[in-house]
């Protein structure tokens, strides 16, 4: 009875390869977000997605893209993997704006 | 840019005491404010929330307070206990937009 489920917890990939991220919620909420977290613990908003319409798209490289084939699923695909794309990526849903529901992250390595 | 930030990056306490976190942030137009609780290993967690026309909240145990004068936000903790160790984000909005995440400061309790 997860809220926010994501897979897989860990990837651990080559440079250059392409890997996608999956995120469920099943909390009925209109809105999913991306976010990526540094080593440093830092959380940034990189996509927000409402009825499965982009609404939100930061300043992220588009080897990013985002898929949202129905309210309850935001996947994340990220081609060409760099080393910089190591990180922590948590997918969240709220009923608005607001209070936001996080999964339990997915930790990214690349070698 | 990152418009939230917090004073300290590390809290120590002892079991027992009152914790108190604190958060600046610069965009006089956010009217919403939320702590977060990230356990290692773990998505951020909601804890309590303030709007723009509150200056507290209370919730069980902790406390949300709002100076908008000074632009400044802080999250007590009563009787901190060590499953209360972990990392405590702010985060802020404007009018419904997306959050902005402060640097997160990690509370350690002792017993």
């Amino acid at each position: 009875d997860t809220a926010v489920s994501q897979t897989p917890k860990y990837l651990v990939t080559q440079m250059g390869n392409d890997k996608s991220i999956k995120c469920e919620q099943n909390l009925g909420h209109d809105t999913m977000y991306w976010y990526k977290q540094d080593s440093k613990k830092f959380l940034k908003i990189m996509f927000s997605y409402n009825n499965k319409e982009l609404i939100i798209n930061e300043t992220v490289p588009n080897r990013f893209s985002p898929k949202s084939p129905d309210k309850a699923h935001l996947n994340l695909h990220i081609n060409s993997l760099e080393l910089g794309d190591s990180a922590v990526y948590f997918c969240a849903s709220s009923p608005h704006y607001n209070e936001q529901f996080f999964g339990p992250g997915t930790r990214l390595t690349v070698l | 840019g990152e418009s939230v930030g917090l004073h300290l990056p590390t809290l120590s306490v002892q079991e027992g005491d009152n914790s108190i976190i604190n958060c600046a942030y610069s965009n006089s137009a956010s009217d919403y404010f939320i702590w977060y609780k990230q356990e290692s290993g773990k998505g951020p967690q909601f804890i309590i929330d303030i709007r723009s026309n509150m200056d507290k909240r209370q919730g069980q145990r902790v406390t949300v307070l709002l100076n908008k004068t000074v632009k400044h936000l802080s999250l007590q903790i009563a009787a901190t206990q060590p499953g209360d160790s972990a990392v405590y984000f702010c985060a802020e909005t404007e009018a419904g937009t997306a959050l902005i995440f402060g640097k997160g400061t990690t509370l350690s309790v002792s017993s």
